[in-house]
């Protein structure tokens, strides 16, 4: 079966910098996205990785292991705002985005 | 720009019940799409579309019928519906279905079934 692993919960300090694992299995790859969710709203997107290495945008950086599985979404100068969950998602080889259930981020002062 | 559009957000619904949840997108999207999503559970797709007049089934499309008469919307149908349906429902568009195939989701519409 196809599946995401992520953390369900971490915790971290305002200004500091944190790193959400996801790992993945899936029938093939096309890609994987990071996107953002806050409590009650809708996903947004943040980022996406098809080859792998590291994407930079702004505060937020995401790395791809194709060959590992494994990709981590690198949060840095974190500010409350930052509180949310952040979702895993693989595109497999029929074009299907496969989800993780995400990873809930508290930021506290 | 509203983007993606649902209604209604909030619904209670008794078993056996029957409902059309609404999505409108204003980007000119050829991909529409709905999800459910559970606690503890990942974004599980239910019906897509990619174009007027066609309709796909995802993952967990049981209990679900959808239609896509216009381009800009995309309908979600509960005929009979039963507790396990009890989930919040988004909606999503992309300009395409492969690639970096970015979704806009919709606010999303908080179901109950009692």
């Amino acid at each position: 079966g196809q599946n995401i692993d992520q953390p369900t919960e971490m915790t971290a300090t305002e200004g500091a910098i944190v790193q959400i694992n996801c790992t993945y299995q899936t029938s093939g790859f096309n890609g994987l996205f990071w996107y953002q969710q806050h409590a009650g709203e809708a996903p947004t997107f943040l980022s996406y990785n098809v080859l792998d290495g590291l994407e930079e945008k702004g505060r937020f950086s995401s790395f791809l292991s194709r060959s590992k599985g494994y990709s981590y979404l690198l949060l840095k100068e974190l500010q409350m705002k930052d509180s949310a969950s952040y979702l895993c998602a693989v595109m497999d080889s029929n074009y299907q985005l496969i989800w993780g259930a995400g990873t809930k981020l508290i930021i506290k002062p | 720009n509203a983007g993606v559009t649902q209604t209604p957000k909030f619904r209670v619904l008794k078993t056996g019940q029957s409902m059309t949840l609404l999505c409108a997108q204003d980007m000119n999207h050829e991909y529409m799409y709905w999800y459910r999503q559970d606690p503890g559970m990942g974004l599980r797709l239910i019906h897509y579309s990619v174009g007027e007049g066609t309709t796909a089934k995802g993952e967990v499309p049981d209990g679900y019928n959808v239609s896509r008469l216009k381009k800009q919307n995309f309908l979600l149908g509960l005929e009979s519906a039963a507790p396990s349906q009890t989930s919040v429902y988004f909606c999503a568009s992309s300009g395409r279905h492969s690639g970096a195939n970015v979704l806009t989701f919709g606010a999303g519409s908080r179901l109950t079934v009692l």
